[in-house]
């Protein structure tokens, strides 16, 4: 299909980690995206990673793609309430416009 | 930096009225997007300008909904008549290029049409 595929919903608790999976279209993407939107808000840029890297750190972000099975995680360590929200994946198919998938809400718990 | 600026915030509107959503974009940036989010299609992108050019306007649902972009800080979208299924929240967002630096997004403009 032509989706940036992700699953809808994730529950976790406070301090355990979380990884957001999606699974993307377009093995020409230069470039692929996390967003963050809080309710009330547009969407927030978390990191990106280029096509020719395996993995990405941002403190307690790591990205992790697997160009093969154009699969894309987020994981996000020692969650904490505030990282609640709706976490997008996006793809730039073609060096062209970012595709998002319809996003991953992230609930944590105290 | 104030970021990218949409207004109103919210809008609530009858059937049939005239709708006009704004947006007034980074400086220096050159691409500007509208998006539409709704429960069920997620986000979609309705039309996107560079250097203040429209370049794709496919996803514009139909002929009711127009925008434009007269200088690089300012776009509308305009939807006239507006209908109840138009309902949903309108996203301005702003790049330097139209991918690889990721795009700033606006706040939205939550849209109700009764």
């Amino acid at each position: 299909g032509e989706d940036v595929e992700q699953s809808l919903f994730l529950s976790v608790r406070e301090g355990d980690s979380s990884v957001i999976n999606c699974t993307y279209t377009d093995s020409s993407s230069t470039y692929l995206y996390w967003y963050k939107q809080e309710p009330g808000a547009g969407l927030q840029l978390l990191t990106y990673i280029f096509s020719n890297m395996d993995m990405k750190q941002d403190q307690r972000l790591t990205v992790l793609l697997n160009k093969k099975d154009k699969h894309l995680s987020l994981r996000i360590a020692d969650t904490q309430t505030g990282d609640s929200a709706i976490y997008f994946c996006a793809e730039t198919p073609g060096y062209s416009t970012l595709t998002f998938g319809k996003g991953t809400m992230l609930l944590v718990s105290p | 930096d104030a970021g990218v600026i949409q207004s109103p915030r919210h809008e609530v509107t009858e059937m049939g009225q005239e709708v006009t959503l704004r947006c007034k974009p980074i400086s220096g940036h050159n691409s500007l997007f509208w998006y539409r989010q709704t429960m069920m299609r997620g986000l979609e992108l309705l039309i996107y300008f560079n250097n203040n050019v429209p370049i794709d306007d496919s996803g514009m649902p139909e002929d009711r909904f127009s925008a434009k972009m007269p200088n690089a800080s300012f776009s509308t979208l305009k939807i006239q008549p507006s209908e109840p299924r138009d309902s949903a929240v309108y996203f301005c967002a702003s790049s330097l290029s139209t991918g690889g630096d990721g795009y700033t997004f606006g706040s939205g403009t939550r849209l109700t049409v009764v």
